[in-house]
């Protein structure tokens, strides 16, 4: 059975970082593209960073390019996410979910809460 | 960017009834469209793939049509267990973008 397990999140301050986690299982992690989406309260959904099975592509939002950082590492079957320089906007329900390009999300963990918030 | 824009934001529907959504991309998107299903407190599911491909288990009263930039997805004979909100996605283009939603309710 596949499984996303987000953590990391919490409450932050405005202009601090944050580092979030995804432990996957349940398939080859590392032959699989993995992304961050999120979803802010009571909104819709955003695409906010993807990457490759090797790590050799990696695209951004533009609301999140040069501030947040997407990596993992396959010998963990984890999927990271830095952020840095938090904004009010950023708060919202992150979901790490996977695709298998050319395909859409296929599978989503059940999300993790960051708050950016003084 | 591509702009997705999905109709209407809320529907009413009775149980039995047959209900549709559409999604117009702002420019061709090739079929290169999914819809999710999103209950309450819950991660997205992936119902249908490429325009009209259902996933395993996916109910077939679940459908969805389309081409060039204009989409639609179908239930036929809601059930209660429908009552959710629905998201189109397109996976054409970088970056990757979503319909703004469609929250289907009970009349």
């Amino acid at each position: 059975e596949v499984q996303l397990v987000e953590s990391g999140g919490g409450l932050v301050q405005p202009g601090r970082s944050l580092k979030l986690s995804c432990l996957a299982s349940g398939f080859t992690f590392s032959n699989y593209g993995m992304n961050w989406i999120r979803q802010a309260p009571g909104k819709g959904l955003e695409w906010v960073a993807s990457i490759s099975s090797s790590s050799s592509y990696i695209y951004y939002a533009d609301t999140v390019k040069g501030r947040f950082t997407i990596s993992r590492d396959n010998a963990k079957n984890t999927l990271y996410l830095q952020m840095t320089s938090l904004r009010s906007e950023d708060t919202a329900l992150y979901y790490c979910a996977r695709h298998n390009y050319p395909g859409p999300f296929d599978y989503w963990g059940q999300g993790v809460m960051v708050t950016v918030s003084s | 960017d591509i702009q997705m824009t999905q109709s209407p934001p809320s529907l009413s529907a009775s149980l039995g009834d047959k209900v549709t959504i559409t999604c117009q991309a702002s420019q061709n998107i090739n079929k290169y469209i999914a819809w999710y299903q999103q209950k309450p407190g819950k991660a997205p599911r992936l119902l249908i793939r490429y325009t009209s491909t259902l996933e395993s288990g996916t109910p077939s009263r679940f459908s969805g049509s389309g081409s060039g930039r204009d989409y639609s997805f179908s239930i036929s004979n809601v059930e209660s267990e429908d009552i959710a909100s629905y998201y189109c996605l397109q996976y054409d283009n970088l970056p990757w973008t979503f319909g703004g939603g469609t929250k289907l309710e009970l009349k």
